[in-house]
């Protein structure tokens, strides 16, 4: 198994532009999420899917959409790039979210100019 | 926020020495789990209590957990310098993980 797999590593975005980051996981888990990492912040959600064609907000969703169109690939995307979205963003994957350990991937560093 | 915070922010220990790091959270939790970040990676998930144990052990590690001070603690035995590492907690509320802000340690060869 690859496990969570993130798209790209690195990117750098002007302010304005739009992008999707991609995130696929090949373990069949039904609850998949967002998360973006900023210095001292942790971690803090941004969208998150309990199966295929349910999505729900997390605690910093604005400027963010995604979509949840099969059980393996959960995209996120910006619609509108700002600099206060530079940051680490990571994509994370359950068997059925709550009392389950997450599956992490690697990560996209993102900068916005 | 329903972040929780982790105490201390930094902890630079010797190798074969014991490291313990705190987890303070706000509301009441089904389950806190801890988290280990190498640098630039991934994390990793460590252990998962539920709110109705106290302690919990696996390998090295112990955690426990006290639910009327809504706080958890981070046990590492014999600590080695590949456990050099930021260390989160997080616990679920509805279907939303919260993250800790995390302990960064350093364990000197």
């Amino acid at each position: 198994n690859a496990g969570v797999t993130q798209t790209p590593k690195f990117q750098v975005l002007k302010t304005g532009q739009s992008m999707t980051l991609q995130c696929a996981q090949d373990m069949n888990h039904e609850y998949m999420s967002w998360y973006r990492q900023d210095p001292g912040m942790g971690l803090r959600l941004i969208h998150y899917s309990v199966g295929a064609g349910i999505t729900d907000q997390g605690e910093v969703p604005n400027g963010y959409n995604v979509s949840r169109s099969t059980t393996e690939d959960f995209p996120l995307r910006l619609l509108s790039a700002a600099p206060s979205q530079t940051s680490v963003y990571f994509c994370a994957s359950s068997p059925r979210g709550m009392g389950y350990e997450q599956y992490f991937g690697p990560g996209t560093r993102l900068t916005v100019t | 926020s329903q972040q929780g915070e982790e105490d201390p922010q930094a902890l630079s220990i010797q190798e074969g020495e014991n490291a313990t790091m705190n987890c303070s959270y706000k509301t009441s939790i089904n389950n806190l789990q801890w988290y280990r970040q190498n640098s630039g990676r991934g994390l990793v998930h460590l252990i998962l209590i539920r709110s109705n144990e106290r302690e919990k052990h696996s390998g090295r590690l112990r955690v426990t957990l006290d639910t009327s001070k809504k706080s958890s603690s981070l046990l590492i035995t014999a600590s080695r310098a590949a456990d050099t590492a930021s260390y989160f907690c997080a616990t679920d509320a509805g279907n939303q993980f919260y993250f800790g802000t995390g302990t960064s340690l350093t364990v000197i060869p």
